[in-house]
């Protein structure tokens, strides 16, 4: 099975801008999370869809805004961008059987994005 | 609220030697999971392995195997027969049942040296 794809790999925006950035999951898999990591928070959690919904969400200003599709690819968008959101977004996937446990999450290559 | 801690920022090891990562956590759950990741300079997050909190055997995956204690919260790895294509970032994460969300530490950087 091909793994976690996103896109764009790298993008350099300024601030007040807005980006958009896209994860297709593992085929079969229904749950996509969203990570921002940057050196100085380290790894945090940004929210998680499930079957087009929003089961949870992390401690994060409502710029930050995701979606799912009924293909269960995903996108995030930042509006009104800071210099502070500089950073890797990575994207997991898992596939989640009758919603029970905790499956593995498999995550993405990442988007790289710079905010001058 | 969950917290998992990771005490060792950086650490470095011989190559074909052991060493041991530690990770703690704190949490009031009695059913979660951990998880060990891997990050080389790549940045691609590679899942080591996990632990489901209710099973007492601890879980091996080839040269890298696992010490959980849950009374002590406790979750450390230890790699054996070190490789230079271990040198990577370590990450320690909990994840609740029922959540697609993991709480990582802030990681440990090993360094497989010749």
């Amino acid at each position: 099975k091909a793994g976690v794809t996103q896109t764009p790999r790298y993008l350099i925006k300024t601030r007040g801008q807005q980006v958009t950035l896209s994860c297709s999951p593992i085929s079969g898999h229904r749950s996509v999370s969203w990570y921002q990591q940057t050196p100085g928070q380290g790894l945090q959690f940004l929210f998680e869809y499930f079957s087009e919904t929003q089961r949870n969400k992390g401690n994060f200003p409502g710029r930050f805004s995701g979606r799912q599709f009924s293909n269960s690819r995903s996108e995030m968008n930042v509006s009104t961008l800071e210099l502070g959101d500089s950073a890797l977004y990575l994207c997991a996937s898992s596939s989640i059987v009758g919603l029970a446990g905790q499956e593995t999450q498999y995550f993405g290559p990442g988007t790289r994005l710079l905010v001058l | 609220a969950q917290t998992v801690t990771q005490s060792q920022p950086e650490m470095s090891v011989q190559e074909a030697e052991t060493v041991t990562l530690s990770c703690t956590y704190d949490t009031s759950e009695s059913n979660y999971y951990l998880f060990w990741y891997k990050q080389p300079p790549s940045r691609q997050m590679i899942l080591v392995i996990r632990q489901e909190a209710y099973k007492q055997q601890n879980a091996t995956e080839n040269r890298f195997s696992v010490n959980f204690q849950k009374a002590a919260k406790s979750f450390s790895l230890k790699i054996s027969d070190s490789q230079l294509g271990d040198t990577a970032m370590y990450f320690c994460a909990f994840g609740s049942s029922n959540t697609g969300k993991l709480i990582f530490g802030q990681g440990t950087t090993l360094q497989v040296k010749p």
